[in-house]
């Protein structure tokens, strides 16, 4: 059981350049967001999913796109890159959970990042 | 629009004391409510969650929830250099979506 991972971990980007950014969850978990962190500024969400074909947007959409083909599979995708792209973006999915101090808790479980650099 | 607030800090205690960290939200719709610990460059991780009016403890960490008052707080007894790191407060709404807050960051001083 890996829990929610990403790929890739770092990434460079030169603006107007696309790319997608992975996610998988193996928990088979019905939610699963995408979140983008600044520095000093907390998780804004930026597309979320209830399942598999739905999808909606969170509250920093613009310039990503996302799809839904799978329950385990979410990914993020840049069309033009831009310098304020910059960020690292979180994918999480929300169910029970094993992996947890607060115990099986039925809640967002991360996973470890990708961190972009637009320039 | 739905809103978390948190103490801006950053915090600083020495080893031992107790740290206090504190949030309010704006949607009294929100049920529950949750503390996620995140080292610098690591992703959030699920310390606590409290979904009724009172107190919860579990080890050295206690939750307490104020739902007239849309007031969170978290306080880590004992408080140890390993804890130090950043801790959000999250309120879920619809959707199973979660409000974060910008965060405290909290320094433990051996």
């Amino acid at each position: 059981n890996a829990g929610v991972t990403q790929t890739p971990k770092f990434r460079i980007l030169k603006i107007g350049q696309s790319m997608t950014l992975q996610c998988t969850q193996d928990m088979n978990h019905n939610y699963m967001y995408w979140y983008r962190q600044d520095p000093g500024m907390g998780l804004k969400l930026i597309y979320y999913s209830v399942g598999a074909g739905i999808t909606d947007k969170g509250e920093v959409p613009n310039g990503y796109n996302v799809s839904r083909s799978t329950t385990e599979d979410f990914p993020l995708r840049l069309e033009l890159a831009a310098p304020s792209q910059t960020s690292v973006y979180f994918c999480a999915s929300n169910g029970p959970g094993a992996v947890s101090l607060a115990g099986n808790t039925d809640t967002q479980y991360f996973g470890p990042g990708t961190r972009l650099t637009v320039l | 629009q739905k809103e978390v607030e948190q103490n801006s800090g950053p915090l600083s205690v020495p080893e031992g004391a107790i740290a206090s960290l504190n949030c309010t939200y704006s949607d009294r719709v929100s049920q529950s409510f949750f503390w996620y610990r995140q080292y610098s460059g690591k992703s959030p991780e699920l310390i606590m969650s409290i979904y009724s009016n009172g107190d919860k403890e579990d080890g050295r960490f206690t939750a307490q929830l104020n739902k007239a008052s849309q007031y969170v707080s978290l306080l880590i007894r004992d408080s140890q250099p390993s804890d130090s790191a950043t801790y959000l407060c999250a309120a879920q709404g619809g959707s199973e979506k979660l409000v974060f807050g910008k965060g405290t960051k909290l320094t433990v001083n051996p």
